[in-house]
């Protein structure tokens, strides 16, 4: 198991609501980045942050944001969710940006 | 970016050796070649990173020809907990992580 850790494990919201998730990285790790993985499909990379900046983002919309800490953890932001939301969201820490990432097990979102 | 294509889905027996071969045409001079391995419900795993030639480790080999434009990751001697999906990837290391891009993967599934 990687040292990288999510939370909540599961969620359910309302469409319309926000949700806030959280990953602490592994330490010794400067670089956080969060994907979005529908069902049967690879993740897709929304953003990633490397010592508290936003470092690179995906093809998904501001209200998706974000938030790296002192400490290297994140969190991702989700407003105005829509039912497409649902999805398993991966946090993946690593040194710089080497592609050599470190997964954690994922946050369920479903939203009704 | 290179975009990779590699076979859906593959069928083996337990104590075979795997070899799942990823093309990826485009592939630019900086690029380097990773693959991850996700099992159902967990964040990917990466198993192995090379730029040419052949690489090893104690999980798989990755052998990547002169020209580069495809590469192939061997899986010596496989049992049923080497069933999971796997992913190759193309991108230039020290940029962002939205330079990979996780497509579909290979389901691999390793039957007794």
């Amino acid at each position: 198991e990687t040292g990288v850790t999510q939370s909540p494990t599961h969620l359910i919201k309302t469409r319309g609501q926000q949700v806030t998730l959280r990953c602490s990285s592994q330490s010794g790790h400067n670089t956080v980045s969060w994907y979005q993985q529908a069902l049967g499909q690879g993740p897709q990379f929304i953003f990633q942050y490397y010592r508290e900046e936003e470092n690179g983002r995906g093809n998904f919309p501001p209200r998706f944001s974000g938030l790296q800490f002192p400490n290297y953890s994140s969190e991702l932001n989700v407003n105005a969710l829509e039912l497409d939301d649902s999805a398993l969201y991966l946090c993946a820490s690593s040194f710089g940006t080497s592609y050599e990432q470190y997964f954690g097990p994922g946050t369920r979102l479903t939203v009704t | 970016l290179a975009k990779t294509t590699q076979p859906i889905s593959m069928d083996s027996y337990e104590g075979q050796e795997v070899n799942i071969t990823c093309s990826h045409n485009n592939i630019a001079t900086n690029d380097y070649i990773t693959w991850y391995q996700q099992f159902p419900s967990q964040g990917p795993r990466f198993i192995i990173q090379g730029y040419k030639t052949k690489v090893t480790n104690e999980v798989a080999s990755l052998f990547i020809p002169a020209d580069r434009k495809s590469s192939t990751l061997s899986l010596p001697r496989v049992s049923l907990s080497d069933t999971a999906v796997y992913y190759c990837l193309v991108g230039r290391e020290g940029g962002s992580q939205g330079n990979l891009i996780f497509g579909k993967g290979t389901k691999l599934s390793v039957k007794p």
